[in-house]
């Protein structure tokens, strides 16, 4: 069971907006802004898409966009094309027994 | 342009120590407030955080591995290492190496991956 709790899948057609959420606690996501997106297609390594919660990497198309209220962060992707489908993992910094946590993943499809 | 390059067996059979090398090169290993850290991902599962070590040696261990795993550094190598003990079937996965900032923080560059197998 994974410390950050995402959906297991989401989908939308294409041109559509989606959503993703990642809830974590205080102790991580609600405490600090080092949240992270990553998007991973199959085979690949992932790749950073948001950073600190709402920034984007240059190189990274302006349709990714992420937020946080209280312990949740959110993913969004404006637009939706084919080549958004992939699996959506989210991060934070937490100040427990440890140094960081993930979550389980999203499979977004584009129907 | 930093890159980073995953090394070792890709089978290990079930009781015994996985042992995986990443090498480093187009930067330094020492730079201040980049940390290097080890993932994995089983077949068709999600990302694992394993550990993170930074040049000075201080270590960071996922709590459900901990008892298992060591992360070590080389900084005459630019390389880092993992060594995970007594695995089992479910330690079957690719392993990734990856720098990130200080605060888990944007893991990137990754390397390509490496699949160890737990099999006899």
């Amino acid at each position: 069971q994974s410390a950050l709790t995402q959906p297991a899948s989401v989908s939308g057609s294409p041109g559509q907006s989606i959503t993703i959420s990642c809830t974590g606690t205080s102790s991580d996501i609600g405490g600090y802004n080092y949240v992270t997106w990553y998007q991973q297609h199959p085979g690949k390594a992932p790749k950073v898409i948001i950073s600190d919660v709402s920034n984007r990497p240059s190189g990274v198309s302006n349709r990714f966009s992420g937020s946080k209220s209280g312990n949740t962060a959110s993913l969004t992707i404006s637009g939706l094309q084919a080549e958004d489908e992939a699996d959506y993992y989210c991060t934070s910094y937490t100040s427990t027994n440890t140094l960081g946590v993930f979550g389980g993943g999203t499979k977004l499809t584009v129907l | 342009q930093l890159q980073l390059q995953e090394s070792g067996p890709g089978m290990v059979k079930p009781s015994e120590t996985l042992s995986l090398s990443c090498t480093v090169s187009g930067g330094s290993i020492s730079t201040i407030g980049d940390y290097w850290g080890w993932l994995r991902q089983p077949p068709g599962k999600g990302l694992e955080w394993i550990g993170t070590i930074y040049y000075s040696g201080t270590t960071y261990y996922n709590p459900s591995l901990k008892s298992r795993v060591t992360i070590s550094v080389d900084t005459s190598k630019n390389q880092f290492s993992l060594k995970l003990t007594s695995v089992t079937a479910s330690d079957t996965a690719v392993y990734y190496c990856a720098r990130h900032k200080g605060y888990f923080q944007k893991f990137d560059p990754w390397g390509q991956g490496i699949l160890v197998t737990v099999s006899s």
